[in-house]
């Protein structure tokens, strides 16, 4: 299976913009590129997917590179909710094994 | 139902006792996953139904661990003679399909082995 690497953390300001990186080298042609996050105590959430192209929904952007081989999760203006752990997860588009695999994901600390 | 829920949240044991946790997908969903997620880690997957048939068991740790969705909907996730190892929080996801739509995770079971 391709992996993805992210930071172990990273610290933000409030209000500030975060981009989180992601790279995944060995990614092939039927994967999508997913986030998700586990804030304190829950379950994770979704946040994002693409393709190819960037994406934007009301949560984040999510900005991907020509080759590929590695993405980035924009918060354009974090809030004390955004601190959590965030996973980057290649996901491929049919057959195989499907659950997730989360890695240990980037811990975000956004600081008032 | 509104959202994922599982049940019971907390459950505590003794070794060599069996549990059993249970999973309410999303009404609507198809398919199910079971992860296990150990203190200060990321989850990991145990196990998926498409409906009631179960593709994949690769991630089951061992064979004490055994998964059910016998009608497509309700799924249960045994463990057989507990181990103090098999202490951590077991989360159940849904989504309408698999490999790539959105997985909706349910609050977890709170599992410790004395």
């Amino acid at each position: 299976d391709a992996k993805t690497t992210q930071p172990n953390s990273m610290e933000s300001n409030e209000e500030e913009p975060v981009h989180l990186p992601c790279n995944h080298s060995t990614i092939s042609g039927t994967d999508y590129i997913h986030w998700y996050r586990q804030l304190p105590s829950q379950g994770p959430e979704y946040v994002i997917h693409g393709l190819t192209s960037n994406v934007n929904n009301r949560m984040a952007s999510l900005a991907i590179a020509e080759d590929r081989k590695s993405s980035t999760l924009i918060l354009h203006r974090a809030t004390l909710r955004d601190a959590a752990v965030y996973y980057c997860i290649l996901r491929t588009s049919g057959g195989g094994a499907d659950g997730l695999t989360f890695g240990k994901g980037t811990h975000l600390i956004i600081q008032p | 139902g509104a959202g994922v829920s599982q049940s019971p949240r907390y459950k505590v044991t003794k070794r060599g006792q069996d549990v059993t946790l249970r999973c309410d997908p999303i009404s609507s969903h198809a398919t199910l996953y079971w992860y296990q997620q150990a203190l200060g880690q990321g989850p990991e997957f145990l196990t998926y139904f498409n409906y009631e048939a179960q593709p994949d068991k690769s991630g089951l740790p061992s064979d004490r661990f055994s998964a059910e969705r016998p009608e497509g909907s309700i799924s249960t996730l045994t463990i057989q003679r507990t181990e103090q190892r098999d202490s951590a929080m077991y989360r159940c996801a849904s989504s309408l399909g698999p490999h790539t739509d959105t997985q909706y995770f349910g609050p977890g079971t709170r599992l410790t082995v004395l």
